[in-house]
C-alpha cells in the first residue's frame, strides 16, 4: 500500500515559535495533498488542499498566514504554524491523494504539537 | 460544501453482535463514501469504502450499504471483536476529492 510519513510525530515549542511540519509520500507522487486538525475526541477538519507548484487553498476560517503550507515537490508538503499559541496545541494529520488508486487519500500518522 | 452527519455518537455491543453505524450526506454529487477506524493517536485507517456506482460492498465482517436516492450510507460490523473496539468515521468526497468527515462514532465492544 501506498505509505505516507509525518515528521515530527511529537513537537512541544513555546508560545510564539514557529514550528514546521513535513508530510511526506514516500512511494508515490502526489500532486495534492492535504492538512486537517483534530482536537481531541472530535472529527477531523480540512485545513488546507495543498497544491504541488501552486498556493494551497484553504478553508473557510483558516488563517493562511498563520498556518503557511509550502508544497515544493510532488513528494513534500510542509505545513509552518507561525507564532504558535497555546489554542495551536492540536493533533495534525495530513494526506497525499494517489492519482493511481481512485484518488484515494492515504494518510500520514499525524504530529502532536504542544504549545506551552 | 458537503455536510455529512453520523450516528450514533457512541455504541457498545456485545462480543459477538453486530454493530451498525448510519450517515447522511447533503451534496448530492458526491461519489465516494469511505469509512476510516482511528485509535487513539494514530491516523485513521481505510476500512471499506464504496463508490456512487455501487449499492452494497462487503469485506469479510465488514459491510457498505448506500442509497444515493435517501443519502445516506451504513457501516455493518458482523460478529463483533474486542479490537473492533475504535472510533469509526465517514466520509464522503465529490470531485474535488476534498474529504467531508462525520462526527465520530465511539465503539465499544464488551467482551
Amino acid at each position: 500500500g501506498a505509505v505516507v510519513s509525518q515528521h515530527p510525530s511529537r513537537v512541544i515549542c513555546k508560545s510564539g515559535t514557529s514550528v514546521k511540519i513535513e508530510c511526506r509520500s514516500l512511494d508515490f507522487q502526489a500532486t495534492t495533498m492535504f492538512w486537517y486538525r483534530q482536537f481531541p475526541k472530535k472529527s477531523l477538519m480540512l485545513m488546507a488542499t495543498s497544491n504541488e507548484g501552486s498556493k494551497a487553498t484553504y478553508e473557510q476560517g483558516v488563517e493562511k498566514d498563520k498556518f503557511l503550507i509550502n508544497h515544493a515537490s510532488l513528494t513534500l508538503s510542509t505545513l509552518t504554524v507561525t507564532s504558535a499559541h497555546p489554542e495551536d496545541s492540536s493533533f495534525y494529520i495530513c494526506s497525499a491523494l494517489r492519482e493511481a488508486s481512485y484518488n484515494e487519500q492515504f494518510f500520514g500518522p499525524g504530529t502532536r504539537l504542544t504549545v506551552l | 460544501g458537503e455536510n455529512v452527519e453520523q450516528h450514533p455518537s457512541t455504541l457498545s455491543v456485545q462480543e459477538g453482535d453486530s454493530a451498525v453505524i448510519k450517515c447522511t450526506y447533503s451534496d448530492s454529487a458526491s461519489n465516494y463514501f469511505p469509512w476510516y477506524k482511528q485509535e487513539l493517536g494514530k491516523r485513521p485507517q481505510l476500512i471499506i469504502d464504496i463508490r456512487s456506482n455501487v449499492g452494497e460492498k462487503k469485506d469479510q465482517r465488514i459491510a457498505v450499504t448506500l442509497n444515493k436516492t435517501a443519502k445516506h450510507f451504513s457501516l455493518h460490523i458482523t460478529e463483533t471483536q474486542p479490537e473492533d473496539s475504535a472510533v469509526y468515521f465517514c466520509a464522503a468526497y465529490t470531485n474535488d476529492y476534498k474529504l467531508s468527515f462525520g462526527a465520530g462514532t465511539t465503539v465499544t465492544v464488551r467482551a
